[in-house]
């Protein structure tokens, strides 16, 4: 098993260009997440996928767009990318996304891609 | 906003020295995860803490959970060169899996 894939792994972009981050995942998960990581902030999540069909905005979507294109592949777009946006991305999953657990489900994070605009 | 305050965010230490790694927020959380990330990957989970006052321990490493679920604290004893990375909290609501994470701590442990 892969565990969760993400495509590309670096890219570079000028102002104004658009581009899309694949991610996948391998483990029957019903739930994936979109982060952005950047220095001394931690983890943001940026748009989340209870399960398939459904997209929820999280702490940071402006700018972002998302789609669950099935179990297992959740893709972020940037249709415009801005300075702002440099960060790194990291895509995760988990088993179940459950409103009544008392307990969080463990989420696996892919490598990640790193961005960069211009 | 629901906050998670990490302290202290860089700690530079040598081969053998303990050290504690805190936690804090002003909200309550259902859980709380501890996630260490090495550079150039993702987070890896460590431990999950559900009930206030909880202690969980993986060899040399002892977590707890505030007895008011406000807080954490990650304690590890004899540091090795293999614990450097970046040590993040994230604390979870009953909102469908949704993970607030903290700042996250740098952690240097020099042979």
């Amino acid at each position: 098993n892969a565990g969760v894939t993400q495509t590309p792994k670096f890219q570079v972009l000028k102002t104004g260009q658009s581009m899309t981050l694949q991610c996948a995942q391998d483990m029957n998960h019903n739930s994936m997440y979109w982060y952005r990581q950047d220095p001394g902030m931690g983890l943001r999540l940026i748009y989340y996928s209870a399960s398939e069909g459904t997209t929820d905005k999280g702490e940071v979507p402006n700018g972002y767009n998302v789609s669950r294109l099935n179990k297992r592949e959740f893709s972020l777009r940037l249709e415009s990318a801005a300075p702002s946006q440099t960060s790194v991305y990291f895509c995760a999953s988990s088993r179940v996304l459950n409103l009544l657990a008392e307990y969080q489900e463990t989420q696996y994070f892919g490598p990640g891609t790193r961005l960069l605009v211009l | 906003t629901q906050l998670l305050e990490q302290s202290p965010q860089f700690l530079s230490i040598q081969e053998g020295e303990n050290l504690t790694v805190y936690c804090n927020s002003s909200s309550v959380f259902s859980s709380l995860q501890w996630y260490r990330q090495e550079p150039g990957e993702g987070p890896v989970l460590l431990v999950t803490v559900v009930t206030g006052g909880e202690v969980k321990k993986l060899k040399r490493l002892t977590f707890q959970f505030g007895d008011a679920r406000k807080d954490s604290s990650l304690h590890i004893t004899a540091a090795q060169p293999g614990d450097t990375g970046l040590y993040l909290c994230a604390g979870g609501h009953n909102q469908g899996g949704k993970l607030i994470f903290g700042q996250g701590t740098e952690l240097s442990v020099k042979p």
